[in-house]
């Protein structure tokens, strides 16, 4: 069974620019989450889809955050316009429904500079 | 608001040298606890979950435990490929089961 993918692995842009990540979660897997996870820290959920629809993103910063997940299954997650705080690794994860096993894909490396 | 602690914050043992992680939580209504493993540059990696006090869990070299406030991930005779942060996440209820990591406990295992 292939994992969740994401893509880019690393990013590397300067601040005020805009940067859109990418992810295609487990086949089959209903929920799909956003974490950020900055150097040193525990991972922390930015938003949650059940299908197409939002569950939580009371942490998502909605002024320069912003995600969708069309058709239930990929899903991007868009930073504009990004800040130097902005620098962490952004991991995506899915799982059969909620509650379950999360899941984690590899992560998009950002750097803001 | 769901709370994880875990310590040491980076640990160092020689290869066969046995210890514990320690996750210390505070959660309204737990419905379940995690272990994961993370990799430099990867994501983390499913271990266990725990739901009760007094639940044991073993996976090769690792067995993770659980009390009413806290968690223990013992490692016995580890190898060099042990070593890795390893997080403690807790899940409360709600309408979305939320998962709430701790700052995980880096694991070095020298030969």
């Amino acid at each position: 069974e292939a994992g969740v993918a994401q893509s880019p692995r690393y990013k590397i842009i300067e601040k005020r620019q805009s940067v859109a990540f990418w992810c295609n979660p487990i086949s089959g897997h209903a929920t799909l989450y956003w974490y950020q996870q900055i150097l040193g820290q525990g991972p922390k959920l930015l938003i949650q889809f059940q299908n197409n629809g939002v569950v939580d993103d009371s942490q998502l910063p909605k002024d320069r955050f912003s995600a969708e997940r069309l058709k239930g299954v990929d899903s991007t997650l868009k930073i504009q316009p990004a800040k130097l705080e902005d620098s962490a690794v952004y991991l995506c994860a899915s799982s059969r429904e909620v509650p379950d096993t999360q899941y984690f894909g590899p992560g998009t490396r950002l750097t803001v500079l | 608001e769901d709370q994880v602690t875990q310590s040491p914050e980076a640990l160092r043992l020689q290869e066969g040298e046995s210890s514990s992680l320690n996750c210390s939580y505070t959660v309204s209504g737990l419905r379940g606890l995690f272990w994961y493993r993370q990799d430099p540059g990867k994501g983390p990696e499913f271990l266990f979950t725990l739901y009760s006090a007094g639940e044991e869990k073993e996976k090769e070299r690792l067995k993770a435990t659980l009390t009413k406030k806290e968690s223990f991930l013992h490692i016995t005779a580890p190898k060099p490929e042990d070593s890795a942060t390893y997080l403690c996440a807790v899940r409360s209820g709600g309408s979305n089961y939320k998962l709430t990591f701790g700052k995980g406990t880096l694991l070095t295992v020298n030969p």
